[in-house]
């Protein structure tokens, strides 16, 4: 079925550490993977993405990760500030785009 | 010189009512969506339409009705409003990307409460 899942909807972090928020997808035909940040009463921004045919991107701050063989897929967050308090989400297309849950994240001082 | 706009931002009706929301997007962008997010933050695409064509459309009641009177605007009406239907609908609008990857900028979203 469609199904992009989340491991922990929550994660508090401390200033200044890494990030890393876990996500689980269902279909192994998906091909394109996008992960969003939602900040309270916005909606959701691209913050990066990541094709199929790529296990590792980088842009600024962020790395996502893909794990085809267990099919999960994970943003990393480089020294974490309390602007990066928001909800996460990660997103799988095929065809249309299937979002997870969320994953919210908050950044202590 | 927002990217993809929506009015209103909040939507206060009773229920029964017939409601309308307006998304506009200035990124030259062929696709567009309407989205609704639950009370749990989970985020469902309802709608998308290309070129003013309807491409996508999911297991949504007929009383919600999308539409495009251009390839820039998405509107969404709403017949009958029901305590259901209370939640946040975002627009969205996408290019269409090589390899078929599509990155989709949303609006801020319009907050409607059904009482």
């Amino acid at each position: 079925g469609e199904s992009v899942g989340l491991h922990l909807p929550t994660l508090s972090v401390q200033e200044g550490d890494n990030s890393i928020i876990n996500c689980a997808y269902s279909n192994s035909a998906s091909d394109y993977f996008i992960w969003y940040k939602q900040e309270s009463g916005k909606g959701p921004q691209f913050i990066i993405d990541i094709r199929s045919n790529m296990d590792k991107r980088q842009g600024q701050r962020v790395t996502v990760l893909l794990n085809k063989t267990v099919k999960h897929l994970s943003l990393q967050i480089a020294a974490t500030q309390p602007g990066d308090s928001a909800v996460y989400f990660c997103a799988e297309k095929r065809g249309k785009l299937i979002f997870g849950q969320g994953t919210e994240l908050s950044v202590k001082p | 010189d927002t990217a993809v706009s929506q009015t209103p931002k909040y939507l206060v009706t009773q229920m029964g009512n017939d409601k309308s929301i307006k998304c506009e997007q200035n990124l030259g962008h062929d696709t567009m969506y309407w989205y609704k997010q639950d009370s749990k933050k989970f985020l469902k695409i309802m709608f998308s339409y290309n070129n003013k064509e309807l491409i996508i459309n999911e297991t949504v009641p007929n009383r919600f009705s999308p539409k495009s009177p251009d390839k820039a605007h998405l509107n969404l009406h709403i017949n009958s409003l029901e305590l259901g239907d209370s939640a946040v609908y975002f627009c969205a609008s996408s290019p269409i990307g090589r390899g078929g990857e599509e990155t989709q900028y949303f609006g801020p979203g319009t907050r409607l409460l059904v009482l």
